[in-house]
Order: C-alpha cells, then structure tokens, then sequence
C-alpha cells in the first residue's frame, strides 16, 4: 500500500513570497489532514477535511494561509505571503476510520524554510 | 480541550537499559491515546494506541504503554533500548466521534553506547 505522498520535500523562499505544498493521501482515505510543526514543538493541526468539506481550520491562520482538497482526493496548501515565522515542517497525513479508533497515517513533510 | 503534556524534552539512556516516556493529558471525556516515533528528516509513525480496551498496550519494536485513568497519565516504556530507538516521540490525544490528533510537545530519545 502506497503511503501519503508529499511534494516538495525541501522549500525555501523569501519572505512575502508565496508557496504551495501538494500532498496525495492513501487511497480511499476519506480524511485529510495539514499539521504545522515548528522546531522544537509537536505537530499542529491546521485543517482537516472530510472528503472535500472542511471540517475543522480553526487554527488556520486565514489571512495568509488557504487549502482546498480536490474531488476529495489530493489536496494543496498555499501560503501567500509568507512570513519568517512560517518556517516548519508541513505534514499531511490522511485517516480511515475503523472499528473503534482512527488511525492518522503521516506523509514525509515539507520543509519549509523562509528567509 | 484536550491536551498533552509530556515531561523532558530530552531523555538519554544507555543500550540495554530501560527506557521511559511521561505522558500526561487532561480531556473531559475518555480520550483515545496514541505515542507517534518521527526520526530525522521523517513523517512521524504510530508505535501504538489506546481506545478504551485493554490498559495496558503493547505496540511495535517492542514498546508499551500503559493507560492510567486516576493518574491522567500514559507513558511509554521499553524493557531494554537499542541504538535504532534514537528517534523524537510525540504523545497524542483524541476523542471519540472526533478524528483530530492533539500532540505534546515530544521528547528527543538519545541511545548512547
């Protein structure tokens, strides 16, 4: 079974650019998810989605920050414009829910660096 | 809310010896809890999870956990350590009917020979 694919890996801009990340979750997985982890900390949720309906960004950042899944399979996080403080890992992961429990499945991360 | 507290950034022990991960949560209702392994330049990887079955459990390369309802508590222990377990572990918490993962802040394992 193929895992959650990530692109870029390595990313760096200057600030107030802007930048997007591409992320694939494993097939069939209906939730999607973007963690921000800055150096040092544990992953933060920044938007989950259910198929293509968002279900939770309250931590998103929504002046500079935007996602979109689509046909509810891949999906893209934007930045625009980018700050220094946005330098971090971003992670994907994507979940199906079994009997009981959820089980997040992590992409490699993007790492994201802002001058 | 949920919420993860995880006690020592950094944890260092000896090949062979035992090895401990505190990890405390407050939640309102019985939460679902996980401990995740991320070594460098990787995504991070379920070691093992707990959702309201048995207390104490046992998940991959020979780690288990177990959950302490009167203490808040669910650390991660491994009997005897071994070079490969270097790595960052995060605790995490979530909750029924709700798929989003609250992590502590991780504790950096060095394995020293």
């Amino acid at each position: 079974e193929a895992g959650v694919a990530q692109s870029p890996r390595y990313k760096i801009i200057e600030k107030r650019q802007s930048v997007a990340f591409w992320c694939n979750p494993i097939s069939g997985h209906a939730t999607l998810y973007w963690y921000q982890q800055i150096l040092g900390q544990g992953p933060k949720l920044l938007i989950q989605f259910q198929n293509n309906g968002v279900v939770d960004d309250s931590q998103l950042p929504k002046d500079r920050f935007s996602a979109e899944r689509l046909k509810g399979v891949d999906s893209t996080l934007k930045i625009q414009p980018a700050k220094l403080e946005d330098s971090a890992v971003y992670l994907c992961a994507s979940s199906i829910r079994t009997a009981g429990s959820t089980e997040a499945f992590f992409g490699q991360g993007t790492r994201l660096t802002v001058v | 809310a949920q919420s993860v507290t995880q006690l020592g950034s950094h944890v260092s022990v000896s090949e062979g010896a035992l090895v401990l991960l505190r990890c405390n949560y407050s939640s309102s209702v019985p939460p679902y809890l996980f401990w995740y392994v991320q070594y460098p330049n990787q995504g991070l990887q379920l070691l093992l999870k707990y959702t309201s079955a048995a207390t104490l459990v046992k998940g991959i390369n020979g780690f288990e956990a177990e959950f302490k309802k009167s203490e808040t508590s669910f650390h991660l222990t491994k009997p005897s350590a071994h070079m490969s377990d270097a790595a960052e572990y995060f605790c995490a918490v979530s909750v029924a009917g709700s798929e989003k993962l609250v992590f502590g802040k991780g504790t950096k394992l060095t394995v020293n020979p």
